[in-house]
C-alpha cells in the first residue's frame, strides 16, 4: 500500500537555524497538509496546500513558515529561524482529489528538536 | 470554529469488556468525523469515517448531530486494540479546496489482561 514517507526521522537544530523538512505524498494525491504536535498536546493544523497553492493556513503558521512543492513529488515545510518552541513531531499528510472529505493519510512524521 | 472534545486522557478495559471512547464535536456546518489510531511508533492511521458506516477492526461509530457526538465503541476490547484514539473533525469541502482536520486531544486506551 502506498504510504507518505518523511524525512529525516529526528532533526536536532540550533536556535535561529533554519530547518527544511521533507515529505513525498502519495503519488495521485494532490491535497497535501503539515501538522504538529507539541510534546503532550493536540496534533495541529498548520497549513494544506493544493494546485501549487496555500489553501488554508493556521495562526501558528506565521512568516517564519513556508512550504512549497519543488518538483513533482516533495512537498516541504521551511522554519526560516526557528525558536525553542518549533520543537514538535511535524506530521505530512495527503489525500485525493475527489468530492467530499476523503481521508487524509500521513506520514510518520519528523521529531524536530531545538536546542 | 471548529473543536473537538475528548474528554478522557486514558481508558483502561480489561481485555473482553466493551470500550466507548468519548468524542463531542462543535461546527457551525455540516461536519465529517473520523477516528484516527496510532498504534505505539507507528503513524496515524485512519481507523472509520462516519460517511462509510462500516465496522473496521470490529469498531463503529455512529454520528448523532443532536448530542454532536461521534463516540467509537467495540464490544470486547482486545488486547492489540491497546493504542492512541484520536477523533478528528472535517468541514465538508468541494473538489478544489482543500480541508484542515482539527484533532481532539487523544485517548490512550490500554487493554489489560
Amino acid at each position: 500500500e502506498p504510504e507518505v514517507t518523511q524525512t529525516p526521522s529526528h532533526q536536532v537544530t540550533q536556535m535561529g537555524q533554519e530547518v527544511i523538512l521533507r515529505c513525498v505524498p502519495i503519488s495521485n494525491h494532490l491535497y497535501f497538509y503539515w501538522y504538529r504536535q507539541i510534546l503532550g498536546q493536540k496534533v495541529e493544523f498548520l497549513v494544506s496546500f493544493y494546485n501549487n497553492e496555500i489553501s488554508e493556513k493556521s495562526e501558528i503558521f506565521d512568516d517564519q513558515f513556508s512550504v512549497e512543492r519543488p518538483d513533482g513529488s516533495n512537498f516541504t515545510l521551511k522554519i526560516r529561524s526557528t525558536k525553542l518552541e518549533d520543537s514538535a513531531m511535524y506530521f505530512c499528510a495527503s489525500s485525493e482529489r475527489r468530492q467530499g472529505n476523503q481521508p487524509q493519510h500521513f506520514g510518520d512524521g519528523t521529531r524536530l528538536s531545538i536546542l | 470554529a471548529q473543536r473537538v472534545t475528548q474528554p478522557e486522557k486514558l481508558l483502561s478495559v480489561f481485555k473482553g469488556a466493551p470500550v466507548e471512547l468519548k468524542c463531542n464535536y462543535s461546527y457551525s456546518g455540516s461536519p465529517e468525523l473520523f477516528w484516527y489510531v496510532q498504534y505505539s511508533r507507528q503513524r496515524l492511521q485512519l481507523l472509520l469515517r462516519h460517511i462509510s458506516r462500516e465496522s473496521i477492526k470490529g469498531f463503529t461509530a455512529d454520528l448523532n448531530k443532536g448530542e454532536t457526538s461521534f463516540h467509537l465503541k467495540k464490544p470486547f476490547a482486545q488486547e492489540e486494540d491497546s493504542a492512541m484514539y484520536y477523533c478528528a473533525l472535517s468541514g465538508f469541502r468541494n473538489t478544489g479546496t482543500a480541508s484542515k482536520l482539527t484533532f481532539g486531544t487523544g485517548t490512550r486506551l490500554q487493554v489489560t489482561l
